[in-house]
């Protein structure tokens, strides 16, 4: 059967510290995957994509790496602060065309001050 | 840029009765709008797609008379659920594309409780 695992429902960290997340997928064939911030009682917000043929992106403070043969990508937080704290999504897409996401269960993130 | 809202933000109604959700994308254009609903602690479940103009495609297992969808303009989708019953409180939240785009942009949800 398909599924996509978030490593841990939470994680608690330090603030300064990097927070590293992971999603593990099976029985997909992702064309590419997203992550998504997520705060109490609101709608996902677009954080970044990461296309098969792409080993790794960067933006600002975030990286996510992206492994098709262990089939799993690793969000990473450098240097984060108490307002990283949120739940975060990942997300993939097998249909180009079509464009539909598939959402992993999330990991909620806690940075203590 | 990229702003989707929702309206309401917050429904309540008694079962048997219909609730329309709207979801407006505000400074784009709109080819593509998803609409997911999401239980406490739990994920996005994709509902159905929609492009404007066309009929939804709905994923397996959602009942397209049951949760009908309409996407008359390319900033306006609405999300009809006809004779409410409890179980289908939930969080519905949509998000929109544009054309050629991969991100989605999600509005704020609507919390639905039928009571």
């Amino acid at each position: 059967s398909q599924k996509i695992e978030q490593n841990s429902e939470a994680l608690n960290i330090q603030e300064g510290k990097t927070a590293t997340l992971t999603c593990n997928y099976t029985n997909y064939s992702p064309a590419y995957l997203q992550w998504y911030r997520q705060d109490p009682g609101r709608g996902p917000v677009f954080l970044l994509l990461i296309r098969e043929n792409e080993k790794e992106k960067r933006k600002e403070r975030l990286k996510v790496t992206f492994d098709t043969t262990l089939k799993q990508s690793l969000f990473h937080i450098t240097a984060s602060q108490p307002a990283d704290s949120a739940t975060y999504l990942c997300a993939l897409c097998e249909d180009t065309g079509r464009r539909a996401l598939t959402f992993g269960s999330g990991t909620r993130l806690q940075v203590q001050p | 840029g990229a702003v989707v809202s929702q309206h309401p933000s917050r429904v309540i109604c008694k079962s048997g009765t219909s609730v329309k959700i709207e979801c407006r994308s505000l400074d784009f254009q709109a080819t593509t709008m998803f609409w997911y609903r999401q239980f406490p602690k739990k994920s996005l479940m994709l509902m159905a797609t929609s492009n404007e103009g066309s009929k939804a495609t709905y994923e397996q297992g959602v009942e397209k008379d049951k949760f009908l969808i309409n996407h008359a303009s390319l900033t306006l989708s609405t999300l009809t659920v006809t004779s409410a019953h409890p179980e289908d409180s939930s969080f519905y939240i949509c998000s929109a594309s544009v054309q050629g785009g991969y991100e989605q942009y999600f509005g704020p949800g609507t919390r639905l409780t039928v009571t």
